[in-house]
């Protein structure tokens, strides 16, 4: 059984470019969920992808966006980036969408803004 | 609102002492908590959840937690520290049980040999 693992590790980026990061699923997983954790403080909930649909949605605006695929895997993608979006970006992936489903979580991507 | 604090961003404890890491949570309802850990440069590891089925939940790496509900609390703890305990800590919690997942800050443990 693979774990939740994510592309690229690292990544630099500069003011109003666009990125896109990609995330691969627990075996089994049909829900996705992105977080971003900025330094020093406690991961923030983007939005969530149960079948491939948005399943919830955080307090970020729409230039972050996501995709879930027919497989599970996913994508965070964020348009016209700010330096604030500097920061580790966590999917976590779970069996079902249901209330105390534990998520797996896979290592992050770090983003920088320059 | 609804939130989850904890108390102290760094913890420093001996080799062998008590760890006590402290939470607290704000909701209008019974809420399901979640106590991760996060090592350097990985993601986030499940130690322990509550879903109401028991106050005491034991978890991994010998950790446990206690739901107060009177206290709103809900704090971790193991009885003797290892080295390889040195991490950061998150207490998480589902509000609402329709909400998503809302982390607090993190408490950094320091083990002291």
């Amino acid at each position: 059984e693979t774990g939740v693992t994510q592309s690229p590790t690292h990544l630099i980026k500069t003011r109003g470019q666009q990125v896109t990061l990609r995330c691969s699923s627990q075996s089994g997983h049909n829900t996705v969920s992105w977080y971003q954790q900025a330094l020093g403080q406690g991961p923030q909930f983007i939005f969530q992808y149960y079948r491939e649909e948005e399943n919830g949605r955080g307090n970020f605006p729409p230039r972050f966006s996501g995709l879930q695929f027919p497989n599970y895997s996913s994508e965070l993608n964020v348009n016209a980036l700010e330096l604030d979006d500097s920061a580790l970006y966590l999917c976590a992936s779970s069996l079902g969408d249901r209330s105390g489903d534990t998520q797996y979580f896979g290592p992050g991507t770090r983003l920088t803004v320059l | 609102a609804q939130s989850v604090t904890q108390l102290g961003s760094h913890v420093s404890v001996s080799e062998g002492a008590l760890v006590l890491l402290r939470c607290n949570y704000s909701s209008s309802v019974p809420p399901y908590l979640f106590w991760y850990v996060q090592y350097p440069n990985q993601g986030l590891q499940l130690l322990l959840k509550y879903t109401s089925a028991a106050t005491l939940v034991k978890g991994i790496n010998g950790f446990e937690a206690e739901f107060k509900k009177s206290e709103t609390s809900f704090h971790l703890t193991k009885p003797s520290a290892h080295m390889s305990d040195a991490a950061e800590y998150f207490c998480a919690g589902e509000m609402n049980r329709d909400d998503k997942i809302i982390f607090g800050k993190g408490t950094r443990l320091h083990i002291l040999p």
